[in-house]
């Protein structure tokens, strides 16, 4: 299995609402990583997860909470969004040394916050 | 921070060739491209690691001038599979990988 998988694909959520993104690989990848991507932008980092440890938040708001309960699987808590978060949140996975080796994406969940 | 990509945009008739560039202000250690599609993934295309490399994959390769902080991806005679969104990215510190700026290319018949 070479994939990572994300779901749901879609996902229309109010502004009180709390909603979660899933992603899960079978590759035994270590490493895990959160990305935002805006309309003609490319991914923005948000974090990144390494042995189920959280070691890099790039200063993503509080209300994006990610979590990841085994090395298979990462979440991605949201409460309170506001439209502006609108956008594809990508998950990637990696050996360790994904800088050496490359990161395999899913195909992303689109997030639309009304 | 992110890389710099040139152009931003391009449009190719099938069987034509493109170059594109990617340039950081920083030194970069490894350069690595990707293909996304519309609302698809980035699918990894291949991972430059050392100054002077070159590497192939089918019609697509790429080169690495690590003193100039420079690579560029070679679109050889060009099908309509190659239209998408190709981004270069690097890792400036460890495990933060930035993609670059983005080339939109379009391959029509």
């Amino acid at each position: 299995d070479t994939e990572v998988t994300q779901t749901p694909k879609h996902l229309v959520m109010g502004m009180t609402n709390k909603k979660s993104l899933k992603c899960e690989q079978h590759m035994g990848h270590r490493a895990m990583y959160w990305y935002k991507q805006k309309a003609k932008k490319p991914p923005e980092l948000m974090f990144v997860y390494s042995y189920e440890k959280l070691s890099i938040n790039e200063s993503v708001p509080s209300r994006f909470s990610p979590e990841c309960p085994n090395s298979s699987l990462l979440n991605l808590h949201l409460h309170a969004l506001q439209p502006e978060d609108s956008a594809l949140y990508l998950c990637a996975s990696s050996p360790l040394g994904g800088q050496y080796l490359g990161y395999t994406f899913g195909s992303g969940t689109r997030l639309t916050v009304v | 921070q992110q890389p710099v990509q040139s152009p931003q945009a391009v449009i190719l008739r099938e069987g034509e060739d493109a170059v594109i560039n990617c340039s950081s202000s920083k030194a970069l250690y490894s350069v690595h491209w990707y293909r996304q599609k519309h609302g698809e993934a980035p699918v990894f295309l291949m991972i430059l690691l050392k100054g002077g490399e070159q590497k192939g994959h089918e019609k697509i390769s790429a080169s690495f001038n690590e003193k100039k902080q420079q690579s560029s991806l070679y679109l050889t005679a060009s099908q309509l599979s190659y239209s998408g969104t190709y981004f270069c990215g690097t890792t400036y510190n460890f495990n933060k990988f930035y993609f670059g700026s983005g080339t939109k290319l379009n391959v029509k018949p």
